[in-house]
């Protein structure tokens, strides 16, 4: 059965950096892309990007673009996020998603979710 | 803000049918399709609804969506109390080259 599992719990000062990790298995990874989706607490759903497992092309948001970096390793079947100089409303829950079957784009259905990793920013 | 919008709660009662509304623009809903995610608090989002009105294996057909010029639907009929959820709605945006959601409905089942 298909899984992304995503990595644990990070506590982040402000200006620092976190990478979240996400482990997918049960399906042929490089045939599919993944997205980043953010939820900060109380609040709806935020896109971050989408990188495709296949070739590493990545699609940013715009709120993003500066400080996100997304990577794949397909020798483990792993998409990371990279986000970088955090500050306190970077607070969430990250959370990686399935994207489309041999999508060459961000768009298509996210139709397999992580489990989420909640990054908290504190000084 | 979000780009999409959507009513902050939506209620009834089991066996009734709610709809929940999604509103957009040219460049989002109405040029692209829409998608739907339902989220048990404290856990992922789970797809519902995908290019407007497909379901995955595995969700009921209570669950319904539609699509109509800038806005877009979902209809739950049948209502069951694990469907007590937050809903939402969400289009690949053009101008912003990007994904946009909804601000969420939070479905209570009285």
């Amino acid at each position: 059965q298909v899984q992304l599992v995503q990595s644990g719990t990070e506590v982040k000062k402000p200006g620092a950096s976190v990478k979240v990790s996400c482990k997918a298995s049960g399906y042929t990874f490089t045939s599919y892309g993944v997205s980043w989706v953010r939820q900060a607490p109380g609040q709806g759903l935020e896109w971050m990007g989408w990188i495709s497992a296949y070739n590493g092309f990545t699609n940013s948001a715009q709120n993003f673009q500066d400080r996100v970096t997304m990577t794949t390793d397909t020798s483990t079947s792993t998409a990371y996020m990279e986000l970088r100089s955090l500050r306190s409303d970077d607070t969430a829950v990250y959370y990686c998603a399935r994207g489309e079957q041999y999508a060459t784009s961000a768009r298509g259905k996210f139709d397999y979710w992580g489990q989420g990793t909640l990054v908290t920013v504190s000084s | 803000q979000s780009v999409l919008t959507q009513p902050p709660s939506a209620s009834g009662t089991p066996g009734q049918r709610v709809t929940i509304s999604c509103s957009g623009s040219s460049s989002n809903i109405e040029s692209n399709y829409v998608y739907w995610y339902q989220q048990i608090p404290g856990t992922a989002p789970k797809l519902l609804i995908y290019r407007h009105n497909q379901r995955p294996s595995g969700v009921p057909d209570r669950f319904s969506g539609s699509k109509s010029g800038t806005s877009a639907s979902l209809a739950i009929s049948g209502l069951r109390s694990e469907d007590e959820a937050d809903y939402y709605c969400a289009a690949w945006d053009d101008s912003l080259s990007g994904w946009v959601f909804g601000g969420g409905t939070k479905l209570t089942v009285l």
